[in-house]
């Protein structure tokens, strides 16, 4: 039981390049999550889903996209990475609304943009 | 503006003794709070969640409070150990729907032997 594993765990990217990161979990969540920490500032959230093909923007969306076309897996997209997107990337999932369960975190991914 | 706050970024405290840590929120009423732990390097690992109407939860050695009218949890850790050094995270739902939560800075705690 790998809970929730997010790839890759490490990515540097230059200026104006994409990528995709994905995040999967196996205990059928329904509820799926994507923060990105920096120091000094905490976790803030990016996007999240509350359900398969459902999607949500949270606090900071802007220059991220994101799908749940499987219940298991919700995938963060950069189109153009720009250097403020240098961070620890995580992805979360909880059986509920976080407000009701705990959500269960991935171990992060940590992406350089130069 | 709404804010989360937690009272230092950084707390020592001697093995053995109670380690508190406070969450102090301004211009959100949660309903819920949460409080998880982060290891460096790792994700948030949940720890334990309180409701508005739970004045207190504990769990083993950690207990929870929420004071809805002071705007404030407090976390405690008794009988402290060095493994308990990490950062400690708080999180609230922001607007009660139960879909997302506001995460607080941090405080990382070291425990001396």
């Amino acid at each position: 039981n790998a809970g929730v594993t997010q790839t890759p765990k490490f990515r540097v990217l230059k200026t104006g390049q994409s990528m995709t990161l994905l995040c999967a979990q196996d205990m059928n969540h329904e509820y799926m999550y994507w923060y990105r920490q920096d120091p000094g500032m905490g976790l803030r959230l990016i996007h999240y889903s509350v359900g398969e093909g459902t999607t949500a923007k949270g606090e900071v969306p802007d220059g991220y996209n994101v799908s749940r076309l499987k219940k298991q897996n919700f995938l963060l997209g950069l189109e153009s990475a720009a250097p403020s997107q240098t961070s620890v990337y995580f992805c979360a999932s909880s059986p509920r609304g976080q407000g009701y369960a705990e959500a269960f975190f991935g171990q992060g991914t940590r992406l350089t943009v130069v | 503006s709404q804010k989360i706050e937690q009272n230092s970024e950084a707390l020592n405290i001697q093995e053995g003794k109670t380690a508190t840590l406070t969450c102090n929120y301004t211009n959100y009423s949660p309903a819920y709070l949460q409080w998880y732990r982060q290891d460096p390097g790792r994700g948030p690992v949940f720890l334990l969640l309180i409701r508005e109407n739970e004045k207190e939860k504990r769990k083993e050695r950690l207990k929870v409070t929420f004071d809805t009218t002071l705007k404030q949890s407090l976390f405690h850790i008794t009988a402290s150990q060095p493994a308990d050094s990490a950062t400690y995270l708080c999180a609230l739902d922001p607007d009660n729907y139960g879909q997302n939560f506001v995460f607080g800075p941090g405080t990382r705690l070291s425990v001396l032997p």
